[in-house]
């Protein structure tokens, strides 16, 4: 089992829609949770992170982190077709060190 | 404010031979981090370089090697390329001692035939 499970979708919605993205985890230490946005044939971008359980808004993307449950979410509010790329999710275990361990990515396509 | 900036884009090498990659991190930052990112593997981490010193290391061969420059550059070296190292390789750069806010450049597209 790997330490970061991500459903690879693809993920179809038109525009508009409200998308949810999931990560689960396994290792009970990670402590700092990051999603990133990743176009084709570009370097991975930094959508937001949050430290520990609780909830991050930034502008229409929201984060989740549910520690007890070890699962994470990223909601985007009305999708756009710019939204379509692939979302990654990232832990950091802070004691371990700060190697940033990722999900496999969620293809995302929003249709207009 | 410049990103970060990897050299070459593109590569191709023949098995057996090696390969150094450079990135040239955001102004300012002392880490510099390389994943290995494959369509079966996802992102993996091969190392970290903070302050010209090696911080981290993920679970790769010895093949794979790295090192930090003064002005915080960064190369990294893969000896006697196997056909499955082909691969984008990713930098990331951040100036905090987490990798919270690491910035990613656009990667090597490592071909190996």
């Amino acid at each position: 089992q790997k330490e970061v499970e991500q459903d690879p979708g693809p993920l179809s919605v038109p525009e508009g829609a409200i998308v949810s993205l999931n990560c689960t985890y396994s290792n009970s230490a990670f402590q700092y949770f990051m999603w990133y946005r990743q176009y084709s044939r570009k370097g991975p971008e930094l959508l937001m992170y949050t430290y520990s359980s609780g909830n991050k808004e930034d502008g229409r993307f929201t984060a989740q982190v549910d520690k007890s449950s070890k699962y994470i979410s990223l909601f985007i509010r009305d999708s756009q077709p710019s939204d379509s790329a692939t979302y990654l999710c990232a832990m950091i275990d802070g004691q371990a060190g700060t190697a940033l361990i990722f999900g496999k990515g969620t293809t995302l396509s929003v249709s207009s | 404010k410049a990103g970060v900036t990897q050299t070459p884009r593109y590569l191709i090498k023949t098995r057996g031979q090696q390969v150094t990659l450079s990135c040239s991190p955001i102004s300012g930052h002392r880490s510099v981090s390389w994943y290995q990112q494959t369509p079966g593997q996802g992102l993996q981490f091969l190392f970290e370089y903070f302050s010209e010193t090696q911080r981290n290391k993920g679970n790769f061969p010895g093949r794979f090697s790295g090192r930090q420059f003064s002005n915080s550059r960064s190369e990294m070296n893969v000896s006697t390329l196997e056909l499955g190292d082909s691969a984008l390789y990713l930098c990331a750069s951040s100036w905090a001692d987490s990798n919270t806010e690491a910035f990613f450049g656009q990667g090597t597209r490592l071909t190996v035939v």
